[in-house]
């Protein structure tokens, strides 16, 4: 089955600055890669995805980035804000399958 | 999401005990699915169900059964809590259109802890 690696489990970067996040996966038929975000309390929430057809995507702060050829995909977050603050998770999937997740960022933005 | 609701939301159990965790939404969709989260671990998917019909074990189905009532109700069972079962429980739910996999959904959580 599908293997999904995410690194770093921890990272903190200045307000204002970038943070990235990468994730590779084992099963070279996954076509779906979704980014989730989980705020303390609360249930992971799809913040951007992208599908295998697609190298990047961006949605304002945020872009994901895909390379198929190497297996690996990541995620951008520029300018950086405290409400960034939070655990991401990657996943991967083919369609109409169940995703298989990351173990997760903890990403902390210092003011 | 508040479509998406677990009870109860904590729960103290002792080794050996029989007990439920409840899901319910009202997204109208077909797909549901357990997993658990440990630090450390990620997300875990314990079973997952695409219609009432349907049922299927996830990477770490043992020591829990599940029940589909219906299209809005998924319900985890565990037959005789213990300890290692200590962890967050998410439910969550998918649509499924036609050559898209959709987002999924999830629910606030269950904190469960097995003295």
């Amino acid at each position: 089955g599908e293997n999904v690696e995410q690194h770093p489990s921890t990272l903190s970067v200045q307000e204002g600055d970038s943070a990235v996040i990468k994730c590779t996966y084992s099963d070279s038929a996954s076509n779906y890669f979704p980014w989730y975000k989980q705020e303390l309390g609360k249930g992971p929430q799809l913040i951007i995805d992208i599908r295998s057809n697609v190298g990047e995507k961006k949605d304002q702060r945020i872009a994901v980035t895909l390379n198929k050829t190497a297996k690996h995909f990541s995620l951008h977050i520029t300018e950086t804000q405290p409400e960034d603050s939070a655990v991401y998770f990657c996943a991967a999937s083919i369609t109409f399958e169940k995703l298989t997740f990351g173990t997760g960022t903890r990403l902390t933005i210092i003011p | 999401d508040a479509d998406v609701t677990q009870t109860p939301r904590n729960r103290i159990t002792k080794t050996g005990k029989r007990i439920m965790l409840e899901c319910s939404q009202t997204k109208g969709h077909d797909r549901m699915y357990w997993y658990r989260q440990d630090p450390g671990l990620g997300l875990r998917l314990i079973y997952y169900s695409f219609d009432v019909k349907d049922i299927n074990k996830g990477e770490i189905s043992d020591g829990y059964s599940v029940s589909r009532q219906a299209q809005a109700k998924f319900s985890l069972s565990l037959e005789s809590a213990i300890p290692n079962q200590t962890a967050l429980y998410f439910c969550a739910t998918s649509d499924d259109l036609t050559g898209r996999q959709e987002t999924q959904y999830f629910g606030p959580g269950t904190r469960l802890l097995v003295l």
